[in-house]
């Protein structure tokens, strides 16, 4: 089946650093990955998405890109702030859109002043 | 983007007693509805999709009794978790899209259940 492979946490960075979070996902066919991103307290929401090899997904300064030799769609940012501390969760939805989502555990981002 | 709203935020319930979870979707119509658990330091798991007017799907494992889907309208469904025990508590996450509109899943903000 499906699965997605994360980083394991808590990652933590002071303010202005440079972030990556891996993730590697095992699907078939062809999959749309996402990630999310849950602040304490909340609910997910979808940060950026991809949903074929190449393309690139990128907001508020996160990018990442869809790679199907590696499968791999590891998230980055130039540099982090500490509003950006929250929990980031790689998904894949082997459906087109982000329907039936299967989720990496998670990566906790702690980022210090 | 699209607004989904969970209630309640948090609840505490006796052991044996049964809780209901609402998950409404504010300003589209929701055809598909998933329900997710979330235990701490770990991911998201699906529990059930449903889609409005039909029986829930339920992934293996989940106790289709235990857990009682209902999805009676385009923007709202339910989830009861029945006869709760500790091993209940945990973090209930659904999340809501119109596959008319190819629309992606919006999440609500979830529901944390504690079982004493």
């Amino acid at each position: 089946g499906d699965s997605v492979t994360q980083m394991e946490g808590p990652v933590t960075l002071s303010e202005e650093a440079f972030l990556t979070i891996n993730c590697t996902y095992t699907a078939t066919g062809y999959p749309s990955l996402f990630w999310y991103v849950q602040y304490p307290g909340e609910g997910l929401q979808l940060l950026l998405k991809a949903t074929k090899a190449d393309d690139k997904g990128s907001n508020k300064g996160f990018e990442a890109t869809y790679r199907k030799e590696t499968t791999s769609f590891h998230l980055e940012k130039g540099s982090v702030q500490v509003s950006d501390s929250a929990v980031y969760f790689c998904a894949l939805s082997d459906t087109g859109t982000a329907s039936k989502l299967t989720f990496g555990t998670g990566t906790r981002l702690q980022v210090t002043l | 983007g699209a607004v989904v709203s969970q209630h309640p935020s948090w609840v505490i319930c006796k052991s044996g007693t049964s809780v209901k979870i609402e998950c409404r979707s504010l300003d589209f119509q929701a055809t598909t509805m998933f329900w997710y658990r979330q235990f701490p330091k770990q991911s998201l798991m699906l529990m059930a999709t449903s889609n409005e007017g039909s029986k829930a799907t339920y992934e293996q494992g989940v106790e289709k009794d235990k857990f009682l889907i209902n999805h009676a309208s385009l923007t709202l469904s339910t989830l009861t978790v029945t006869s709760a025990h500790p091993e209940d508590s945990s973090f209930y996450i659904c999340s809501a899209r119109d596959w008319r509109m190819n629309t992606e899943a919006f999440f609500g903000q979830g529901t944390r259940l504690t079982v004493v």
